[in-house]
């Protein structure tokens, strides 16, 4: 089955700063990768995804991701983090070939810090 | 375009007592998903719908939860009855179903149950 792991369950990072949130993923078949974030008491938003082509995606809120076949990760970055990016990231994998189902990580809290 | 829309928001009950949570998807959405969101955790699959059929249920209760989405459209989540392991968030979701897994969901502001 798919699955996903975020090992890291918080990201401090001061605002201006580079900002990398990492992922990596265990699938079967072709991963189809998704990143979303969630803010307090809200339902999670879509950010970007990875299906096929270019391996660096460009998302909303100026974020990015990277997709790595060899190290099968897929971190997510944004340049230079600002304080409203203070929220909780999760990762997310599809198995292209499989059940179709979507697996989330566990999440990462990002803290911003002005 | 009007989100995904979830109640109630918030849902406090004894345990043992029944509770129901309602979810009407983005018009024109054919998958909708029940997902349970456990704090500090991410969200897990409960049951998938294409249109009004049930296409992966295998990590739904079913002793105790239940699900329907009558005409393909809205869905209700049923816990009967509530135990307090299940105080958690229920997220709703949709998705066009278009490209077989390739599209994004769109998620509910959720519905947060708890169990006393």
């Amino acid at each position: 089955a798919q699955s996903v792991a975020q090992p890291e369950d918080q990201v401090n990072v001061a605002e201006g700063n580079p900002l990398t949130v990492k992922c990596t993923y265990s699938v079967s078949g072709n991963p189809y990768l998704f990143w979303y974030v969630q803010y307090p008491n809200r339902g999670l938003q879509f950010l970007l995804k990875y299906i096929t082509g270019d391996n660096l995606v460009k998302g909303s809120y100026g974020f990015e991701a990277e997709f790595n076949k060899s190290q099968t990760s897929f971190h997510l970055k944004k340049p230079s983090a600002l304080v409203s990016d203070s929220a909780l990231y999760f990762c997310a994998v599809r198995d292209g070939g499989g059940n179709n189902r979507l697996a989330f990580g566990k999440g990462n809290q990002v803290v911003v810090i002005p | 375009e009007a989100g995904v829309v979830q109640s109630p928001r918030y849902k406090i009950i004894e345990k043992k007592q029944p509770v129901a949570f309602w979810c009407n998807p983005i018009s024109g959405h054919n998958t909708l998903y029940w997902y349970l969101q456990n704090l500090g955790q991410g969200p897990e699959l409960l049951i998938r719908y294409e249109n009004e059929e049930a296409v992966d249920d295998s990590q739904l209760p079913k002793d105790r939860f239940s699900a329907e989405r009558l005409k393909g459209v809205d869905s209700t989540l049923k816990i009967q009855p509530a135990e307090l392991g299940d105080s958690a968030v229920y997220l709703c979701a949709s998705s066009t179903g278009t490209g077989r897994g390739t599209g994004e969901l769109f998620f509910g502001e959720g519905s947060r149950l708890t169990v006393l």
